[in-house]
C-alpha cells in the first residue's frame, strides 16, 4: 500500500522567512500526492497536487512543492511565510480508487 | 460553484445511540469520500461512493455505513455509539478522474458522550 510521512510534528518559522515543511512518500508506481492545509474548526483546503511533468509544482497561496523521486520526497515550501499561514498541514498520496493516505499532519507555526 | 456541504455541523450523542450525518457535493461531482479525523489516529478513510455504488472501504467495524442517493448526495451512518467515535467526519467529493482533486467539507463534529 502507498503511504506518506511527514516527519515533523511542528515547524517554526518567522515571518518573512522561507518555510518547508517535509513529506515522504513510499509507493509503488507512480505517486500522485497532494498537499492539504486546515485551518481550526475547519475541513481539508486543496493546496497543491503532483500527477506527473514539472518537478516543482506551484499552488495556492504562493505555496509550491518539489517532487524527488531519488529522494522520495514532496516537500511544501513557501518563500516568505506570513502568519496567516499557521495551520495544520497535511501530505497524502491516492491510492486504490480515490482513496487517499495522509501522513500524520504538521502543525506551522509562523511567529511575527 | 458551492463546496461540499456537510450537516450537522456538530453534534452531540450519547453511547449506545446511532447518527447518521450528511454531505452534499459540488455540482456534478460523482464520487463522495468519507474520512474519520481524530488526533490519536490521524485522518483515516472511511469509504467512497460512486454512482450510488460503494466503491472503496477502509478499515472501519459495520457499525460504519453510508449510501450515496441518485443526486450524489451521500448519508453514513454510525450505529451503536462508542466513546472512540468522537471525531471530525470530513466528506470529500470529486469529479470522477484518477488525477482528479477531492475538495472537502468543513466537517461533521461528533462528540460521543
Amino acid at each position: 500500500a502507498q503511504s506518506v510521512a511527514q516527519p515533523e510534528d511542528q515547524v517554526n518559522v518567522a515571518e518573512g522567512n522561507p518555510l518547508t515543511v517535509k513529506c515522504t512518500y513510499s509507493v509503488s508506481g507512480n505517486p500522485y500526492l497532494f498537499w492539504y492545509v486546515q485551518y481550526p474548526n475547519r475541513g481539508l483546503q486543496f493546496l497543491l497536487k503532483y500527477i506527473t511533468g514539472d518537478n516543482l509544482v506551484k499552488g495556492s497561496y504562493g505555496f509550491e512543492a518539489e517532487f524527488n523521486k531519488s529522494q522520495t520526497s514532496f516537500h511544501l515550501k513557501k518563500p516568505s511565510a506570513l502568519v496567516s499561514d499557521s495551520a495544520l498541514y497535511f501530505c497524502a498520496v491516492k491510492n486504490a480508487g480515490n482513496m487517499l493516505t495522509f501522513g500524520g499532519g504538521t502543525r506551522l507555526m509562523v511567529k511575527p | 460553484k458551492a463546496g461540499v456541504t456537510q450537516t450537522p455541523r456538530y453534534l452531540i450523542k450519547t453511547r449506545g445511540q446511532q447518527v447518521t450525518l450528511s454531505c452534499s457535493p459540488i455540482s456534478g461531482h460523482r464520487s463522495v469520500s468519507w474520512y474519520q479525523q481524530t488526533p490519536g489516529q490521524g485522518l483515516q478513510f472511511l469509504f467512497e461512493y460512486f454512482s450510488e455504488t460503494q466503491r472503496n472501504k477502509g478499515n472501519f467495524p459495520g457499525r460504519f455505513s453510508g449510501r450515496q442517493f441518485s443526486n450524489s448526495r451521500s448519508e453514513m451512518n454510525v450505529s451503536t455509539l462508542e466513546l472512540g467515535d468522537s471525531a471530525l467526519y470530513l466528506c470529500a467529493s470529486l469529479p470522477t478522474g484518477d488525477t482528479d482533486t477531492q475538495y472537502f467539507g468543513p466537517g461533521t463534529r461528533l462528540t460521543v458522550l
